[in-house]
């Protein structure tokens, strides 16, 4: 069974970071490209970065470049997402999300991230 | 940055009934077209690949058309547990891109 697990989340002060992670399980984490997508509140879904299978690419929506980081350990079946500089924009449930090349096929059930002073 | 547009934020409708969502991209995307389903307090669960396409165990009253730029998602007859949102996404380029959403509510 496909897992995905994030942690990480939390409140944090504008300007502050946070590094979130997630634990794959159930397929094999290195053949796949991996995401992270975000949801604010009562808003619709944003994608926020993919890296691919190697961490050969990796991409950024223009809202996050600059200021959050994706990475992956695939001896550890790992994905993270480093934020840095985080704004009240970046509140949101972010979930990490297997791709499987052209959809996104398993998601995490999501962690809450809450940029507040 | 592809535009995709939902034309309508919500829909009413009744246990039976047919219903289509649409979804238009700001320019071609081929068939770089997917659906997902997204119930309150859940994470979104993909439907439909590539525009056409069902996942495995994704009931059949699910479909999906379209290619280019105009989509479409048709639940034949509607469930209980299908009120729900419907996102599309574009998986075309980077940035991926969703619609706003769907509200798919009981009338």
């Amino acid at each position: 069974e496909v897992r995905l697990v994030e942690s990480g989340g939390g409140l944090v002060k504008p300007g502050g970071s946070l590094r979130l992670s997630c634990a794959a399980s159930g397929f094999t984490f290195r053949d796949y490209i991996m995401n992270w997508v975000r949801q604010a509140p009562g808003k619709g879904l944003e994608w926020v970065s993919s890296i691919s299978s190697g961490s050969t690419y990796i991409h950024y929506a223009d809202s996050v470049k600059g200021r959050f980081t994706i990475s992956r350990d695939d001896a550890n079946n790992s994905l993270y997402l480093q934020m840095n500089s985080l704004r009240a924009e970046d509140t949101a449930v972010y979930y990490c999300v297997r791709d499987r090349s052209f959809e996104f096929d398993f998601w995490g059930q999501g962690t809450l991230i809450t940029v507040s002073s | 940055d592809i535009q995709m547009t939902q034309s309508r934020s919500s829909l009413s409708a009744s246990v039976g009934d047919r219903v289509t969502i649409t979804c238009r991209a700001s320019q071609t995307i081929s068939m770089y077209l997917n659906w997902y389903q997204q119930k309150p307090g859940k994470a979104p669960k993909l439907l439909i690949y590539s525009a056409s396409n069902l996942l495995s165990g994704v009931p059949s009253r699910f479909s999906g058309s379209g290619s280019g730029t105009d989509f479409t998602l048709t639940i034949s007859s509607l469930l209980p547990e299908d009120f729900a949102t419907y996102y599309c996404q574009q998986s075309y380029t980077v940035p991926y891109t969703f619609g706003q959403g769907t509200k798919l509510e009981i009338k």
